[in-house]
């Protein structure tokens, strides 16, 4: 089992409509999460994090963690063309948080 | 403020030469990381420095992989003799304590390996 699954895509959506970008993790004493964006050809950067259960929001991004399910998601609303990414899901592992294990990413098409 | 700078940004080589990657991170950071991606295996960690001392290499592939961190803002990424499966993006990223302890790297812009 890979230490974090995420669905490859493409996942596409018209502009404005809501992105829905899961993740899974095996490890359960993970206490950290984040979600980063990579524009083809860039690099990767921080958009949301998330420690606790339930939901964190931030402008048009929502983070969702459910800890006893091991799983975590990202939700955009009023999905832009400028959205369209690939989207990578990241989990702290062992004790540090420095060590993080990413997912291999899940692309999102925005179309207008 | 220049961000996380890696050199070169491309390079093309033929199986069993050396290859050196290099990265200067951001200045006041004392965490430096070294990842690799490709589309299989997506963003793989390889080796991370604290205060230029190597805490974690585990993620290193083989002996054939080294990376040091002689001073703060210099760490090179050593491949020896290389292989086509190490074709790859490779990237550097930094962060100091605060940010590394909440999961924020900041990355350079990465070099793209391809070994023939």
């Amino acid at each position: 089992q890979k230490e974090v699954e995420q669905n490859s895509g493409p996942l596409s959506v018209p502009e404005g409509a809501i992105a829905s970008l899961n993740c899974t993790y095996s490890d359960r004493g993970s206490q950290s999460f984040f979600w980063y964006r990579q524009y083809s050809g860039k690099s990767p950067e921080l958009i949301m994090s998330i420690y606790s259960n339930g939901d964190k929001e931030d402008g048009r991004f929502t983070a969702q963690l459910n800890k006893a399910s091991q799983y975590v998601s990202l939700l955009i609303r009023d999905s832009q063309p400028s959205d369209s990414a690939t989207y990578l899901c990241a989990v702290n592992w062992g004790t540090g948080f420095q060590k993080l294990v990413f997912g291999t990413g899940t692309r999102l098409l925005v179309s207008p | 403020d220049a961000g996380v700078i890696q050199s070169p940004r491309h390079e093309v080589t033929e199986m069993g030469q050396e290859v050196t990657l290099r990265c200067k991170p951001i200045s006041g950071h004392d965490y430096l990381f070294w990842y690799r991606q490709t589309m299989m295996r997506g963003l793989e960690l390889l080796i991370y420095f604290n205060n230029n001392v190597p805490i974690d290499d585990s993620g290193m592939p083989e002996d054939r992989f080294s990376a040091k961190m002689p001073n703060a803002s210099f760490s090179t990424l050593k491949i020896q003799p290389s292989e086509p499966r190490d074709s790859a993006v490779y990237f550097c990223a930094s962060s100091y304590q605060g940010q590394a302890n909440t999961g924020e790297l900041f990355f350079g812009e990465g070099s793209r390996l391809t070994v023939l």
